[in-house]
């Protein structure tokens, strides 16, 4: 099925600890975003890449990192995990179309013990 | 980017009654687009509205944008009990989304 699949569903991370995550589509996108979310709460824009070797700050880009490694890829890296990372983070991706909306993933559920 | 503010907060309704949600925004915008997320779930784009139309129907949804005022207002007619989510708005110009809280929307049976 075409969409946005993102690994690992879950995670849990203790403090220092550094991971990655992934994130995938298949529908061709050019652009592609990483969002958090905190109960309660909108999602709050992280980094985004308009294309393949292009990445952008969001609202809350400190202690994250990104990479655009292909068209389809776009990573997520905390380097030094925090509790203030305890999150739910989603993917999505986004046509080049203007008549046509986000494409988002399941989510990573991450906790920072 | 900028980021839409949804009004009410939250909203309980009976199965089969009519829901209006609202939005706010502060500047321009190219379209404005409307997202549905399920507890624990993604969001899931349900419709757009470009900025020089005014009304637009999906099934049972009905969006309005009233440019003039900044504002747009969702309705989705005959609510089912699938239909509890929360609900965003996406006022959009530079596609950078910023999402607001949204409005919890919960069908009582």
């Amino acid at each position: 099925n075409a969409g946005v699949t993102q690994t690992p569903k879950f995670q849990v991370l203790k403090t220092g600890q550094s991971m990655t995550l992934q994130c995938a589509q298949d529908m061709n996108h050019n652009s592609m975003y990483w969002y958090r979310q905190d109960p309660g709460m909108g999602l709050r824009l992280i980094y985004y890449s308009a294309s393949e070797g292009t990445t952008d700050k969001g609202e809350v880009p400190n202690g994250y990192n990104v990479s655009r490694l292909n068209k389809r890829e776009f990573s997520l890296r905390l380097e030094s995990a925090a509790p203030s990372q305890t999150s739910v983070y989603f993917c999505a991706s986004r046509s080049d179309s203007h008549f046509y909306g986000y494409t988002f993933g399941s989510g990573t559920r991450l906790t920072v013990v | 980017s900028q980021q839409g503010e949804e009004d009410p907060q939250a909203l309980s309704i009976q199965e089969g009654e009519n829901a209006t949600m609202n939005c706010s925004y502060k500047t321009s915008i190219n379209n404005l687009q409307w997202y549905r997320q399920n507890s624990g779930r993604g969001l899931v784009h349900l419709i757009l509205i470009r900025s020089n139309e005014r009304e637009k129907h999906s099934g049972r949804l009905r969006v309005t944008l009233d440019t003039s005022k900044k504002s747009s207002s969702l309705l989705i007619t005959a609510s089912r009990a699938a239909d509890t989510a929360s609900y965003f708005c996406a006022p959009n110009r530079d596609d950078k989304i910023i999402f607001g809280k949204g409005t919890r929307l919960h069908i009582l049976p």
